[in-house]
């Protein structure tokens, strides 16, 4: 069981726009602006899309924006396309002992 | 640009020691913070534990008795050992760079090596 849930999948079609959430406690998402997530493609590594919750590194399109309410951090995607296709994952500093959590992950279908 | 490569044994036996070594290249493995995540498959990311340029570390606490993090600054390498595996540990592990050790976030990765626990 990982430590931040995120939704199994979600789906869309092409333009389309879909948000992933991402929930933990106010130990992790919720106590800190550490919100990152990852594209991964399968067979390849993970891809760093957003980080500090809303920060995009370059490189990365615009049409992924990530936002934070209480203890749910949120990844957007708007004006999908058929290569968003690929799971996603939510990470977060934490207090506690492990100091980084990662969310079990979503797989994003478009459709 | 900046690139990592993991490197070690693809199949180790069940109560050996996993080594993997991740190289750094095209830019310093000073200043920065450097971490190893796995992958088991079809299963979701772990974080494993993290190594500064100095040598600090720090680990996941559910590995924490059977992991060790070690840099070579010399080789611009840094490696991860654990011991006493188990077919549990089977999975793809990730190198990867901390891209700013004060939000802990990963900017780089390297491509991940399949490591199998098997007899």
């Amino acid at each position: 069981q990982s430590a931040l849930t995120q939704p199994a999948s979600v789906s869309g079609s092409p333009g389309q726009s879909i948000t992933i959430s991402c929930t933990g406690t106010s130990s992790d998402v919720g106590g800190y602006n550490y919100v990152s997530w990852y594209q991964q493609h399968p067979g390849k590594a993970p891809k760093l899309m957003i980080y500090e919750v809303s920060n995009r590194p370059s490189g990365v399109s615009n049409r992924f924006s990530g936002s934070k309410s209480g203890n749910t951090a949120s990844l957007t995607i708007s004006g999908l396309q058929a290569e968003d296709e690929a799971d996603y994952y939510c990470s977060s500093y934490t207090s506690s002992t492990t100091l980084v959590v990662f969310g079990g992950g979503t797989k994003l279908t478009v459709l | 640009q900046v690139q990592l490569q993991e490197s070690g044994p693809g199949l180790v036996k069940p109560s050996e020691t996993l080594s993997l070594t991740c190289t750094v290249s095209g830019g310093s493995i000073t200043n920065y913070y450097w971490s190893w995540i796995r992958q088991p498959p079809g299963k979701g990311l772990e974080w494993i534990g993290y190594i500064s340029y100095s040598g600090y570390t720090n680990y996941n606490p559910s590995l924490k008795s059977r992991v060790t993090i070690s840099v070579d600054t010399s080789k611009s390498q840094f490696s991860l050992k654990l011991s006493s595996v188990t077919a549990a540990d089977t999975a793809v592990y990730y190198c990867a760079r901390v891209g700013d050790s004060r939000y802990w976030y990963f900017d780089l990765w390297g491509r991940g090596t399949l490591v199998t626990v098997s007899s």
